[in-house]
């Protein structure tokens, strides 16, 4: 069975910290992303990754950086957190034009 | 920017009763993909459609994709409470990696 494993299943943190989400996936996908989902908005794009190294920018990534440095692990930074970055983040992974697979999310709260 | 919207936002339904929701892109897609996300739970791939026209089926599920490739829609014969959840599409436009998914439908089923 493919693995999306999120470092956190809840996290709060102050306005102003720099965040780490971790996401590790152990079926060798070549891409990876982010979202974030709130109500009524559905799953929006942050940024994806191709390979490693390789990253572009989803549909909302102001605030936000990613890093690819090994095929497996694709992290997302909150560079200096702030009170509307509270949501839910999820991490997927998918061999190219095939279905992706999703990690359990990262309930963020910033306070 | 691509769009994609989905309708109803949210459905109530008796069970036993049918459910449909609709996706449409403001773009032609190459292909689209529909997830279920329970409640408290992550977005599970169901299906992938490729062709135009193409109709596909999962037991009580009917997929379909249009024949200009910007909207498809899921059909649920008689539903059951194990169909609770949200229904998201996703559709990926050629030359990008990238799926956008919709808003999303909630959908309720009452006992």
């Amino acid at each position: 069975d493919v693995k999306v494993t999120q470092s956190s299943r809840y996290l709060v943190k102050r306005t102003g910290e720099k965040v780490f989400l971790e996401c590790v996936q152990d079926m060798d996908h070549e891409n990876m992303f982010w979202y974030r989902q709130d109500p009524g908005l559905g799953l929006r794009l942050i940024y994806f990754s191709y390979d490693v190294k390789m990253k572009e920018k989803g549909d909302i990534p102001e605030g936000y950086s990613v890093s690819r440095e090994k095929k497996e692990r694709f992290s997302l930074i909150l560079e200096s957190a702030s009170t509307n970055q509270t949501s839910m983040y999820l991490c997927a992974s998918s061999p190219t034009e095939l279905e992706a697979f999703f990690g359990q999310g990262t309930r963020l709260t910033v306070v | 920017g691509q769009q994609v919207m989905q309708i109803p936002q949210y459905q109530h339904v008796q069970e036993g009763e049918d459910f449909t929701t609709y996706c449409n892109s403001s773009t032609t897609l190459s292909n689209i993909q529909w997830y279920k996300q329970r409640p408290g739970g992550h977005p599970v791939f169901l299906i992938q459609l490729v062709k135009s026209g193409e109709v596909k089926k999962q037991k009580r599920l009917t997929f379909q994709f249009g024949e200009a490739k910007k909207n498809s829609s899921l059909h649920i014969t008689a539903t059951q409470t194990t169909d609770v959840g949200t229904y998201f599409c996703a559709g990926r436009t050629s030359g990008t990696y990238k799926y956008i998914f919709g808003t999303g439908t909630r959908l309720k089923v009452l006992a």
